[in-house]
């Protein structure tokens, strides 16, 4: 069965430098959830889009925007990267949007910031 | 900022014990509870989506339950095997929301 697919699964950049990271969720799914996991800490949501349009909105920096596109895959934009942004970014689809519905994880990208 | 705390932080169990562990949340606002499992290297692997208070589910030789009134959740594996060795991970979903609020997970490993 098909996954959540995350690209790239590993990204190293320079403070002060930018970072796209990209979802697509599991086909038909049109809700996307990002997650940030920082070392030894537990996930923190950070934003979620609901067919195109902004859902929910957590701990997300100002620095970082995010939007999700026709085909439903979303793009986390990361800018002016601080050494603190060095984190597990993991990514999550869901059918329709709601509490009960279970999320699908994908496999995460690993940003280091230098 | 929500409080979703879970306990033990760690456990070391013997192949064949049972075990369980659990989830603490905000008993106000509940909405929905959420338990993932999550071995390393690998994505978190949803187990259940709990929603009543009283809820019991149960999936091969796990299974857990739900006391939204006190704010706590109990995850349960009977027998447990080498290959149960991963963080598992409850998630609090409160009204009106639709993300997940994670606690802290609790690191199990089965020693053959």
């Amino acid at each position: 069965a098909a996954g959540v697919i995350q690209s790239p699964r590993h990204l190293i950049k320079e403070k002060r430098e930018t970072a796209t990271l990209k979802c697509y969720p599991i086909p038909r799914h049109d809700t996307v959830y990002w997650y940030q996991q920082g070392p030894g800490q537990d996930p923190q949501f950070l934003i979620s889009f609901y067919e195109k349009m902004q859902s929910d909105k957590g701990s997300i920096p100002d620095r970082f925007s995010a939007q999700q596109f026709s085909d439903y895959h979303s793009e986390l934009n990361m800018s002016s990267l601080e050494l603190g942004d060095s984190a597990l970014y993991f990514c999550a689809s869901s059918l329709n949007r709601g509490p009960y519905n279970e999320q699908f994880f994908g496999p995460g990208t690993r940003l280091t910031v230098l | 900022i929500l409080n979703v705390e879970q306990s033990p932080q760690s456990l070391h169990v013997q192949e064949g014990d049972s075990t369980n562990f659990t989830c603490s949340f905000p008993s106000s606002n509940f909405y929905a509870l959420h338990w993932y499992r999550w071995e390393t290297a690998k994505s978190p692997e949803a187990l259940f989506v709990m929603t009543l208070n009283g809820d019991e589910k149960k999936k091969g030789r796990i299974s857990a339950t739900l006391n939204t009134k006190e704010g706590y959740s109990y995850l349960y594996i009977k027998g447990s095997q080498p290959e149960d060795s991963a963080t598992y991970l409850c998630a609090f979903v409160g009204t009106g929301a639709n993300n997940l609020f994670f606690g802290t997970g609790t690191r199990l490993t089965v020693i053959p």
